[in-house]
C-alpha cells in the first residue's frame, strides 16, 4: 500500500529552524508533494507544494532530492504559533483513494 | 475572501439516525473532497467531485454513506442509520483545478453518535 512515513513527533525551541522529513518510496512520475499544517479543531491548511528540487515561499521551503523518494519541509525560525501537526501528502497517482495523509508529525515549539 | 465553510460545526446523533453535513466550497473551485478524520489520526479520503460529477467514491466506508454535489458547488454528505464508529470529524476541501492540488479545507463537522 502506497503511503508516506513521517516522524511521530518533534520538539524545537523558538527561533530555531525545523526540518521534517517525509518518505514516499512509491511516488510516481506525475505525483506532487504537498505539506499541510493543522491546528486543533481546524481543517488542515496548505503550506507548500513541490515536484522536484527546491520550492520556497514566505513561510517554508521544500526540498526534494532527485529520486523524489523523500521530501523535507523546512520551517525557518519557528515560533510558539508553529506548534501544530504537519502532514505530508502525495498524490499517489492511480486514484484519489490513494490520497493518504498518514498520522502526521506533531511539532511542539518551546519558549 | 470567503473560505470553505461547513455546517453544522457540531452534530450529535443517536445511533440509527440519519445526518446530513453541508459543505460550501470556495466559489469557482472545480474539485471538492470529503475526508473523515478520527481523533489523533490524519484525514482519510472519502470521495471526490469534479464539478457535479462524483469521480471517486472508493473511500466511503459503507453504503450508508452518500455524497452529492448536484450543481457543482455546494455538497452534502449524508450518513444513514448512524453507528458509533461513524463518530469523527468530517472535513471538506476544495481546489481550483482538477485533482488534489492545493486543497483549501473547511473547519470540519464533528459528529458524535451516542
Amino acid at each position: 500500500l502506497a503511503k508516506t512515513t513521517q516522524p511521530i513527533s518533534m520538539d524545537s525551541y523558538e527561533g530555531q529552524e525545523v526540518n521534517i522529513t517525509c518518505s514516499h518510496n512509491n511516488i510516481a512520475t506525475n505525483d506532487y508533494i504537498t505539506w499541510y499544517q493543522q491546528f486543533p479543531s481546524q481543517g488542515p491548511r496548505f503550506i507548500i507544494q513541490g515536484y522536484k528540487t527546491k520550492v520556497t515561499n514566505e513561510v517554508a521551503s521544500l526540498f526534494i532530492p532527485a529520486d523524489r523518494k523523500s521530501s523535507t519541509l523546512s520551517l525557518p525560525r519557528v515560533s510558539l504559533s508553529d506548534t501544530a501537526v504537519y502532514y505530508c501528502l502525495v498524490d499517489f497517482s492511480g486514484g484519489y483513494n490513494k490520497l493518504i495523509f498518514g498520522a502526521g508529525t506533531r511539532l511542539a515549539v518551546h519558549p | 475572501g470567503a473560505g470553505v465553510s461547513q455546517s453544522p460545526r457540531y452534530k450529535v446523533a443517536k445511533r440509527g439516525q440519519d445526518v446530513a453535513l453541508r459543505c460550501d466550497p470556495i466559489s469557482g473551485h472545480v474539485s471538492l473532497f470529503w475526508y473523515q478524520q478520527a481523533l489523533g489520526q490524519g484525514p482519510e479520503f472519502l470521495t471526490y467531485f469534479q464539478n457535479e460529477a462524483q469521480l471517486d467514491k472508493s473511500g466511503l466506508p459503507s453504503d450508508r454513506f452518500f455524497a452529492e454535489r448536484p450543481e457543482g458547488s455546494v455538497s452534502t454528505l449524508k450518513i444513514q442509520r448512524t453507528q458509533q464508529e461513524d463518530s469523527a470529524v468530517y472535513l471538506c476541501a476544495s481546489s481550483l483545478a482538477q485533482g488534489p492540488r492545493e486543497q483549501y479545507f473547511g473547519p470540519g463537522t464533528r459528529l458524535t453518535v451516542t
